[in-house]
């Protein structure tokens, strides 16, 4: 599997707190994409940060990327209920058009 | 606006019939995709293409074929359906490694 710890997990917070969710992969990446699936849709890509970039945000959200822990991280600060939704990461698999999704996070913001 | 459509949106099949899943996209990608998604498992790659005439298989091929008929469709076709294969799935197309992808709204289908 490309991935190392599992980040399934349910988070379960009150409108404008802020969240982290992480994730880990086993192989080298050239690019870690964040995205948002609501429910009953399909995923929808909300922020990419690639290889040679340690942060990169967009609005509320902010996503970092350890390449020398293989790790990245995806942070929504003020919170609101139209965030609920599960959070995936995914990774490119090497030397392929192919992109590997974790299992994701769960969130759920009530307001 | 970029667009990736499936049909059927929901789809009831008996065990041992033929399905066959449909997407289109209007993007003008190269590439288009397969998944299915089970709780617990997220997204799993299933069949994938490189363009008009290619299927390549993904990481859980068994049981399924795909077919691309043209840069705009992208088919998903199951000979012989099994509950097994019970589960959501959604299509998607981008260009190619380390770009968005772009998802379908998915096809929920039961095999009974």
């Amino acid at each position: 599997s490309q991935w190392g710890e599992e980040n399934l997990q349910a988070l379960s917070i009150q409108e404008g707190e802020d969240v982290t969710m992480n994730c880990s992969y086993k192989t080298y990446t050239t690019v870690v994409q964040w995205y948002r699936q609501k429910s009953g849709k399909g995923p929808a890509l909300i922020i990419l940060i690639r290889s040679n970039e340690r942060e990169k945000r967009s609005g509320r959200l902010r996503a970092t990327l350890d390449t020398s822990s293989q790790s990245s991280s995806l942070s929504i600060t003020g919170t609101l209920a139209t965030d609920t939704a599960v959070y995936f990461c995914a990774t490119d698999a090497p030397n392929t058009d192919k992109v590997v999704f974790g299992t994701g996070t769960r969130l759920q913001v009530s307001p | 606006e970029a667009a990736v459509t499936q049909s059927p949106r929901n789809k009831v099949a008996v065990t041992g019939g033929k399905v066959t899943l449909s997407c289109n996209q209007t993007n003008n990608h190269n590439n288009m995709y397969w998944y299915r998604q089970d709780t617990g498992h997220g997204l799993r790659l299933i069949h994938y293409s490189y363009g008009a005439g290619s299927t390549e298989k993904g990481d859980i091929p068994d049981g399924y074929k795909a077919s691309r008929p043209s840069q705009e469709n992208f088919s998903l076709i199951l000979e012989l359906a099994t509950p097994s294969q019970t589960s959501v799935y959604f299509c998607a197309s981008g260009d190619g490694q380390g770009i968005e992808q772009y998802f379908g709204p998915g096809t929920r289908l039961t095999v009974l």
